[in-house]
């Protein structure tokens, strides 16, 4: 069975600092793998997704993801955060073939910005 | 684009009552799926519809859950009846065919707690 680990559950970045998310998974095939986030009291929202093609994936607000296939990992970054980035990021994964798509989220990471 | 709508907003109810939440997919979304997260978790799958045909239900606690979306388009999610952990956020999404290329559109979701 799929699964995805976000081995942190805090992170704490200063407001203009780098940010790195980690974000590993278990899948046998190549995987769809996707970055959501969740502010307080909302749904969650798209920030980027792979599915083939190059490792290095654009995605919204500035956050990029990068698909390690040898380390089975995913993770997303950003050169530089803003306060409104803090939130709840969640890493996702899904077959890549067959009706049944739903997605597997990790734990997710709560992301916590110092002024 | 309307997004995918939910309501009610929040819920509280009694434990061993029954409760039912309603969700309405983005127009022309073939599939739509209902998740559980649960405070401090990623969201979990508990079904997966194409139009109105079950594709994945799993993981749904058969016993006291049930869905419906008997005219492809709006589904109802029923618990009967509720235990104190079924207190979660209910999340439905929605998305092209197939989910995993065209990507999830996610609600705001129906946070229920169970007293």
């Amino acid at each position: 069975a799929q699964s995805v680990t976000q081995p942190d559950i805090h992170i704490t970045v200063s407001e203009g600092a780098s940010l790195e998310l980690r974000c590993n998974y278990s899948y046998g095939a190549t995987p769809y793998l996707f970055w959501y986030v969740q502010s307080p009291g909302q749904g969650l929202q798209l920030l980027l997704k792979y599915f083939s093609g190059d490792t290095l994936v654009q995605g919204i607000k500035g956050f990029e993801a990068e698909f390690k296939r040898s380390q089975s990992s995913f993770n997303l970054r950003k050169p530089s955060v803003h306060w409104s980035d803090a939130a709840e990021y969640f890493c996702a994964v899904v077959s890549s073939g067959g009706g049944a798509d739903g997605l597997t989220f990790g734990k997710g990471t709560h992301l916590i910005i110092q002024p | 684009e309307a997004g995918v709508a939910q309501s009610p907003r929040y819920k509280i109810i009694e434990k061993r009552q029954s409760v039912a939440f309603w969700c309405n997919p983005i127009s022309g979304h073939a599939t739509l799926y209902w998740y559980q997260q649960i405070l401090g978790q990623g969201p979990k799958l508990l079904i997966q519809f194409q139009n109105n045909g079950v594709v994945d239900d799993s993981q749904l606690p058969k016993d006291r859950f049930s869905a419906e979306r008997l005219k492809g388009v709006d589904s109802t999610l029923k618990i009967q009846p509720a235990k104190l952990e079924d207190s979660a956020v209910y999340l439905c999404a929605s998305s092209l065919v197939p989910g995993q290329r065209y990507g999830y559109t996610f609600g705001s979701g129906t946070r229920l707690t169970v007293v």
